[in-house]
């Protein structure tokens, strides 16, 4: 079955330093990978889209200079949270496809905690 | 920009009660609509999905879709303590490419 392995699950950094974390896809080829954060207030923001073959796409309030993503290949993906201040905080949720129009599967996130 | 909205915000069900729970979206061109189901530490998972008008059961579970007023649902029948969980509705757009853009949630508890 087609499972999304995410790492690490939890994270705890100082405010304004970076941390990266891993998206990895088992079972499928993963031409999209979405970033998106559940926060309390704001469940479920899109962060940035990556398909095999075309740009990066980030949504609105988010940049490449804060969340640089790579989707190197068909199953592994990163992105770095720079210079994390509190309202970075959340669970962060990688969601892969393989084929157009198919099930998104998701890993269980890794949950970013700044002191 | 899509904008997708889910209501209620929270729900508390007896057991074997329906449990109705809503989705509105904005971009009358949207396609593609899912139903994602998240139990407390776990991953989001797809629950069911329907691309036309109309409805679609599985089991207990039932989607309704009307793109003309913009709006689908999901009802649970029978509903169990299992069924507790957040649910999501995620709405792909025509022109958005493999974006799917999710609601807020609306979190149900369904008690014994």
């Amino acid at each position: 079955g087609a499972l999304v392995y995410q790492y690490p699950r939890r994270t705890i950094c100082k405010s304004g330093t970076s941390m990266r974390m891993e998206c990895q896809a088992v079972g499928f080829q993963a031409t999209s990978v979405a970033w998106y954060r559940q926060s309390p207030q704001k469940t479920f923001e899109l962060i940035a889209l990556s398909t095999v073959n075309s740009a990066i796409k980030y949504e609105q309030n988010f940049t490449q200079e804060k969340f640089p993503i790579s989707h190197p290949n068909l199953s592994f993906s990163s992105m770095t949270v720079l210079n994390a201040y509190l309202e970075d905080r959340g669970l962060y949720l990688c969601g892969a496809r393989g084929q157009a129009n198919t099930e998104v599967f998701f890993g269980k996130g890794t949950r970013l905690t700044v002191v | 920009q899509q904008n997708v909205q889910q209501s209620p915000e929270s729900l508390i069900v007896p057991e074997g009660a329906r449990t109705s729970l809503n989705c509105t979206f904005s971009d009358s061109a949207s396609q593609y609509f899912w139903w994602y189901r998240q139990h407390s530490g776990k991953a989001p998972k797809a629950l069911m999905s329907i691309f036309s008008n109309g409805e679609k059961e599985e089991g207990r579970f039932t989607i309704h879709l009307n793109k003309a007023s913009l709006h689908f649902s999901l009802h649970i029948r029978d509903s169990q303590p299992s069924d507790s969980a957040l649910y999501l509705c995620a709405v792909r757009g025509y022109s958005a490419g493999n974006k799917l853009t999710f609601g807020i949630g609306t979190r149900v508890l369904v008690r014994p």
